[in-house]
């Protein structure tokens, strides 16, 4: 099973200021096609996960541009460059190379100071 | 639009039954993996369970394998988590979910409380 380790566990962010999320692999998320499985997903409060971000980088359509993720192989990161009150909630990074078992990080909780 | 519209939860005594449903719109249902995900209170996600598209394999995590059965019915765009002898620690919020080309699509979750 492959694990998946984010850090921080919750970060506190001044409106305006960058937000940095690590997700760290047990395995390498590169499939033989090329693709890198590697998502973000944000749970707002009192509602359930939506996608944010797939294939380590690719904002979903309607994701402002604020949103970015990067890395490679077995290291990513989200980054929001300017966080704003609408951005809080529980960020979830989640691997689908073993689908159709899919496995998540911890969770990072993002609060507005 | 893919819609998935999750039904059934509720209060389980420890040892009862539950079937949970999830109906699904807006893309062809039978050719697509349908996955089960929770979330127990105050807790993160955790992969259940899923099926193929034809219904023919069906994959569990440990921590449930042989508690649940999950099933569809293509006729109906529905798919199924059957929660057999359910325990306390399955009290949870469970999502339908189902990855649709490189989008990852859920529900909005039904509420199971296992508690007597």
């Amino acid at each position: 099973e492959i694990v998946l380790t984010q850090t921080p566990v919750s970060l506190s962010v001044s409106p305006g200021q960058p937000a940095s999320i690590s997700c760290k692999s047990s395995q390498s998320l590169l499939h033989t096609d090329g693709k890198t499985y590697l998502h973000w997903h944000l749970q707002k409060p009192g509602q359930p996960p939506q996608l944010l971000i797939y294939e380590v980088s690719k904002r979903v359509s309607g994701v402002p541009d604020r949103f970015s993720g990067s890395g490679s192989g077995t290291d990513f990161t989200l980054q929001i460059s300017r966080v704003e009150a609408e951005d809080v909630g529980v960020y979830y990074c989640m691997q689908t190379i073993q689908l159709p078992r899919l496995t998540f990080g911890q969770g990072t909780k993002v609060e507005i100071k | 639009e893919v819609q998935l519209l999750e039904s059934g939860g509720g209060l389980v005594q420890p040892g009862g039954s539950l079937r949970l449903s999830c109906e699904a719109s807006g893309f062809d249902f039978s050719s697509y993996v349908m996955t089960w995900v929770r979330q127990a209170p105050g807790k993160g996600l955790e992969w259940v369970s899923a099926i193929s598209g034809s219904g023919s394999t069906t994959y569990y995590a440990d921590s449930v394998k042989g508690r649940v059965t999950i099933s569809r019915d293509n006729s109906k765009n529905t798919v199924y988590l059957q929660m057999n002898s359910p325990r306390a620690e399955d009290t949870a919020v469970y999502y339908c979910a189902n990855k649709v080309g490189a989008t990852f699509n859920w529900g909005q979750g039904t509420l199971v409380t296992v508690s007597s």
